[in-house]
């Protein structure tokens, strides 16, 4: 089941620019994760950022959350043509049957 | 560390024939994998958790008889689709979490593209 959705489902950025995707969910979450997919291809765990964190940083990539809104957001920064890719937010909640709740995923396209 | 594969990548079939899919975790042992099913520009939709030495939990809609999994150690399961039929032509995805991890984080394998003629 698709916890929420993400926006834009669909972004076209020029080499150098930063891309903002966007992330909400429904429920109360334990944490909430972003993974990245290239085109016909499994997905790669970007970073974790629980529940009473507000925001996370790895490399090019910052994440915050605000449990308040039920929001989060993935921020690259100084985008390249390699980050062309669809990524995707996933909820896990409290609970212990530890699957996760996914979004709808955002389609990236960084032209060099 | 926490490789996934999945064998086949991909496999073409004939209607009516049974087809099964490999996932093993190679570097780590898995108490929990995750079957998901997605179609193109889609969003993954998780089929079924399967735990070690145990039956699978299937989700809301998903046959168990059509879809049969097995996880027989904690580094492989199976899914098998049997009686494959057209509309079971997908990108099915499998992931594992790390055994004793306290983290959700799932590794994914590569996925296998079946296609059912």
């Amino acid at each position: 089941s698709q916890q929420g959705e993400e926006d834009p489902q669909a972004l076209s950025i020029q080499e150098g620019e930063n891309a903002t995707m966007n992330c909400s969910y429904k429920t109360s979450i334990n944490n909430l994760q972003w993974y990245r997919q290239n085109s016909g291809r499994g997905l790669v765990h970007l970073i974790l950022i629980r529940s009473n964190e507000r925001e996370k940083h790895s490399g090019r990539l910052r994440v915050t959350l605000d449990t308040s809104k039920k929001s989060s957001s993935l921020l690259i920064t100084a985008s390249r043509a390699a980050d062309t890719a669809s990524y995707f937010c996933a909820t896990a909640g409290a609970g212990n049957n530890r699957k996760l709740i996914w979004g709808l995923g955002t389609s990236l396209a960084v032209n060099p | 560390g926490a490789v996934v594969s999945q064998h086949p990548s991909w496999v073409i079939c004939k209607s009516g024939t049974s087809v099964k899919i490999e996932c093993r975790s190679l570097d780590f042992q898995a108490t929990t994998m995750f079957w998901y099913r997605q179609f193109p520009k889609q969003s993954l939709m998780l089929m079924a958790t399967s735990n070690e030495g145990s039956k699978a939990t299937y989700e809301q809609g998903v046959e168990k008889d059509k879809f049969l999994i097995n996880h027989a150690s904690l580094t492989l399961s199976t899914l098998t689709v049997t009686s494959a039929h057209p509309e079971d032509s997908s990108f099915y995805i499998c992931s594992a979490r790390v055994f004793g991890s306290l983290e959700d984080e799932q590794f994914f394998g590569p996925g296998t593209r079946l296609t059912v003629l």
